[in-house]
């Protein structure tokens, strides 16, 4: 089974909606990545969060992580063309850092 | 925050040879990391570069076929052995300092 579950694997959503994407670990983390990459592009950092109930905001895009540190969200607050990509979560087990399979968001106007 | 450089930024390859991928951080970083991504995938983790020891591989990775050196804490490097078509991929190493983990530009190998 997997260590790390992102959800959905693809998004389309209107111009103008909010969305969540979601990851869950199966174990507790000590911290967790959110990166944002577009196609045949390297990665954009977005967030680091470590506190459990920590909650961050860059923009419109805002990143929680639950007071259990197995989960985590990332919600984008009336979404933009410029935020279609693939997103990624990092789950950091201090011996290693693993990846969900990643969100692909698709903007429609 | 770190800068990573990283080396060749691509190749085309022949079935059956051997490439060295080579990162170098501008500052120390406590961990070394290197992962694969397959064309519209995520990232998936090889191993763990550890200084002075053998790395730590993940499920599916194994030694003889991507040994992995890091002789000091600011540089490592991976090779893919025997390489096939299969191999076709981007490479990228990654360091871990003080909470932050920073990204190399990507080693893009295309195997014929």
């Amino acid at each position: 089974s997997q260590e790390l579950e992102q959800s959905p694997q693809s998004l389309i959503v209107q111009e103008g909606k909010n969305l969540t994407i979601n990851c869950t670990s199966s174990k507790t983390l000590y911290g967790l990545y959110w990166y944002k990459q577009k196609y045949g592009e390297g990665l954009i950092f977005l967030m680091m969060l470590q506190k459990g109930g920590e909650e961050k905001s860059h923009e419109k895009i805002t990143a929680k992580l639950d007071e259990k540190k197995q989960q985590s969200s990332l919600h984008i607050t009336a979404s933009q063309p410029s935020h279609a990509g693939i997103y990624l979560c990092g789950a950091d087990y201090t011996d290693k850092i693993i990846f969900g399979k990643g969100t692909r968001l698709h903007i429609l106007p | 925050s770190a800068v990573i450089s990283q080396k060749p930024s691509r190749d085309i390859c022949q079935r059956g040879t051997s490439l060295t991928i080579q990162c170098q951080v501008d500052s120390q970083v406590t961990m070394m990391f290197w992962y694969r991504q397959q064309p519209g995938q995520s990232l998936t983790l090889i191993a763990t570069a550890n200084q002075g020891s053998e790395a730590t591989y993940e499920s599916g990775f194994v030694i003889d076929k991507f040994p992995i050196s890091r002789p000091n804490l600011t540089f490592s490097t991976l090779t893919v052995s025997n390489m096939s078509p299969e191999d076709s991929s981007i490479y990228l190493c990654s360091g871990y300092g003080t909470g932050e983990l920073f990204f190399g530009e990507g080693s893009r190998l295309t195997v014929l």
